[in-house]
């Protein structure tokens, strides 16, 4: 079965730590990316990856860092520099940037919580 | 600055009625649109999509019509069905250089169809 797989379901994060959030997929995509949700808001950007070892900040990247090591990974540090962090995270892929039709394709999402 | 917006948070209607889910958007650059369903604590599945050289896209009961003189689009569900119960997200692409592989997305309307 191809898909996107996000652990942990749910984490939790105490003040002052960072903690990374896994997205696997094996798909084949060459592009991932990292939304966030917040209640009664639209999907955010956080940051995205069209190539392995290369990934650009998206629409609120302050506090997050990413590394794409393999095609397959990118992980999401959620640091302590996060100062409103809970929220629903969602990881998506996509066959490659640059096309016009190309759709994005999301995993089960991570709910971070701070204790 | 929202530059895709659902205004209606939700819609409530009856089973074997069309449901009607209307977005508008103000970049002109946006030239290929997206709607994704979701449920509550799951990833969004992709639902339908249209490019800006049509004005209708159809698959199965879910069609989607683009104005783009107006910058608006609808999503038509008919008939409505208790499963189609979820949050429907309109999202926009736009093409050109650190544009062409981001979404941007609105706010969702929930629709609830009651039997």
């Amino acid at each position: 079965d191809g898909g996107i797989t996000q652990s942990p379901k749910y984490l939790f994060r105490k003040e002052g730590q960072n903690v990374t959030l896994s997205c696997e997929q094996n798909l084949n995509h060459d592009a991932m990316y990292w939304y966030r949700q917040d209640p009664g808001q639209g999907l955010r950007l956080i940051y995205y990856s069209q190539i392995v070892n290369d990934f650009q900040k998206g629409d609120i990247a302050e506090g997050y860092s990413v590394s794409r090591e393999k095609k397959e990974s990118f992980p999401l540090t959620v640091t302590s520099a996060q100062k409103n962090p809970t929220a629903f995270y969602l990881c998506a892929s996509s066959i490659a940037q640059g096309l016009a039709r190309e759709t994005q394709y999301f995993g089960p999402g991570t709910r971070l919580l701070v204790l | 600055d929202q530059q895709v917006k659902q205004n209606s948070p939700s819609l409530s209607v009856q089973e074997g009625r069309i449901s009607i889910l209307n977005c508008d958007y103000t970049n002109s650059m946006f030239d290929y649109f997206l709607w994704y369903k979701k449920y509550p604590a799951e990833g969004p599945t992709f639902l339908i999509s249209i490019s800006s050289i049509k004005d209708k896209n159809e698959d199965g009961r879910f069609t989607v019509f683009l104005n783009k003189s107006a910058k608006h689009l609808s999503l038509h569900i008919v008939p409505s069905q208790p499963g189609d119960s979820a949050v429907y997200f309109c999202a926009a692409r736009g093409l050109g250089a650190g544009t062409a592989s981001k979404l941007t997305f609105g706010t969702g309307t929930r629709l609830q169809v009651t039997l």
